[in-house]
């Protein structure tokens, strides 16, 4: 079956520290991928996307490449501000054989927290 | 445009009750998944339903069961709850028209079970 793997933490960076957590998949078929993040005491916002092998997706200078030749997504940022301290979910989905959305199947999260 | 509501935000149970969580999707949606994120943990597929039939389910027991409306809203009810039951839970919703798998999440409900 599907599975993601990502990277424990919890992870603490300064401030302007470059950012990058690890995320490695298991799937049939070319599922699509995601990061999504939960501040606290909130549900989960997608922070980036991408649907297809080589396809890049980034949103507030967040970024990850699908990569199918090691089955990884990576996030990764340059410089990492307070605001940024949340915990970050890895995720995939395929297309469901219904023709709708797939399950998404997230690995277990990782907390940031930066330092001012 | 009002994004994907749940309620509600908070629910103390003890074991042994019933308890029935609410969802209504972002505008123009018409399919909800549910998902049980415990503490520390990622969120764990419940159920899908679209066109108010269940379309798929994780792996969970029978006491969890749905239902989607007319209107799109769906509800998840637990039967004999567990401590083991206690956790945040999450609904999506998503768009079979837009063929996309993106999904929107609301804020949750915190169930504990006591």
């Amino acid at each position: 079956g599907n599975s993601v793997t990502q990277m424990e933490g919890p992870v603490t960076l300064s401030e302007e520290a470059f950012l990058t957590i690890n995320c490695t998949y298991t799937a049939t078929g070319y599922p699509s991928l995601f990061w999504y993040v939960q501040y606290p005491g909130e549900g989960l916002q997608l922070l980036l996307k991408a649907t297809k092998a080589d396809d890049k997706g980034s949103n507030k200078g967040f970024e990850a490449t699908y990569r199918k030749e090691t089955t990884s997504f990576h996030l990764e940022k340059g410089s990492v501000q307070v605001s940024d301290s949340a915990v970050y979910f890895c995720a995939l989905s395929a297309g469901a054989f219904w023709g709708g959305s797939e399950k998404l199947v997230f690995g277990k999260g990782t907390k940031l927290t930066v330092n001012p | 445009d009002a994004g994907v509501t749940q309620s509600p935000t908070h629910l103390i149970k003890t074991r042994g009750q019933q308890v029935t969580l609410r969802c209504s999707p972002k505008s123009g949606h018409d399919t909800v998944s549910w998902y049980q994120q415990a503490l520390g943990q990622g969120p764990q597929f419940i159920f899908q339903y679209y066109e108010e039939e269940e379309r798929q389910r994780g792996n969970f027991p029978d006491r969890f069961s749905g239902h989607q409306f007319p209107n799109y809203s769906s509800e998840l009810n637990v039967n004999a709850l567990l401590l083991g039951d206690s956790a945040l839970y999450l609904c999506a919703s998503s768009s079979v028209g837009l063929g996309n798998n993106e999904q929107f999440f609301g804020p949750g409900t915190r169930l504990t079970v006591l």
